[in-house]
């Protein structure tokens, strides 16, 4: 099977401006987390979506928001972009099996705002 | 106390060494661990995973030990190779939310030739 996919790769940006990022997940897969990735402050969980729905949400403002659609591909969209926003941005979509659930990340997208 | 404290932030070890890395997490109710690696440029990949129900966990040269008591876990690499130089990451999830993932700060990992 073929692995996350995420688009675009890399994306710059200016501040004010607004981002959509998108991940397809690995076929078969039906959740599809988000995370922001910065030297700073790490890994943190952004949100995660079910059957196109969003179950668990972070800590992050408002101007951070997704979708899930019925193929499961699931979109993220960042608004009045901020300098602090620059970051690379992993979707990873979720297998369980036998009770054991494994997250499966894409390679990310490399957001700069400047 | 939703906190995964990871340490060191950097490792250095010889080739054919051990390469150990320490987590500890604070939220009593996080019952799935997960360790990543992660290469750059690429996503975090799933290297091992254990669930507080057993004290060890190990697969080919990567080994989990858990101390629920302690509220630790660490990672222990044998026989560390080259190709095993990259960023390490632990995290923690509750049941029911393993897709909602804390990650501790990471550790950077190289092992000279």
């Amino acid at each position: 099977k073929a692995g996350v996919t995420q688009t675009p790769r890399y994306l710059i940006k200016t501040r004010g401006q607004q981002v959509t990022l998108s991940c397809s997940p690995i076929s078969g897969h039906r959740s599809v987390s988000w995370y922001q990735q910065t030297p700073g402050q790490g890994l943190q969980f952004l949100f995660e979506y079910f059957s196109e729905t969003q179950r668990n949400k972070g800590n992050f403002p408002g101007r951070f928001s997704g979708r899930q659609f019925s193929n499961s591909r699931s979109e993220m969209n960042v608004s009045t972009l901020e300098l602090g926003d620059s970051a690379l941005y992993l979707c990873a979509s979720q297998w369980t099996t036998g009770g054991t659930e494994t997250q499966y990340f894409g390679p990310g997208t490399r957001l700069l705002v400047l | 106390q939703q906190q995964v404290k990871q340490s060191p932030q950097s490792l250095i070890v010889q080739k054919g060494g051990i390469s150990i890395i320490n987590c500890a997490y604070e939220n009593t109710a996080f019952d799935y661990f997960p360790w990543y690696q992660q290469f750059p440029g690429k996503g975090p990949a799933l290297l091992i995973a254990i669930r507080p129900d057993v004290s060890e966990k190990k697969e080919g040269r990567f080994t989990i030990s858990f101390n629920k008591s302690a509220k630790q876990f660490s990672l222990h690499i044998m026989d560390s190779q080259p190709g095993d130089s990259a960023t390490y990451f632990c995290a923690a999830s509750r049941s029911g939310s393993a897709r909602q993932l804390t990650f501790g700060s990471g550790t950077q990992l190289t092992v000279l030739p």
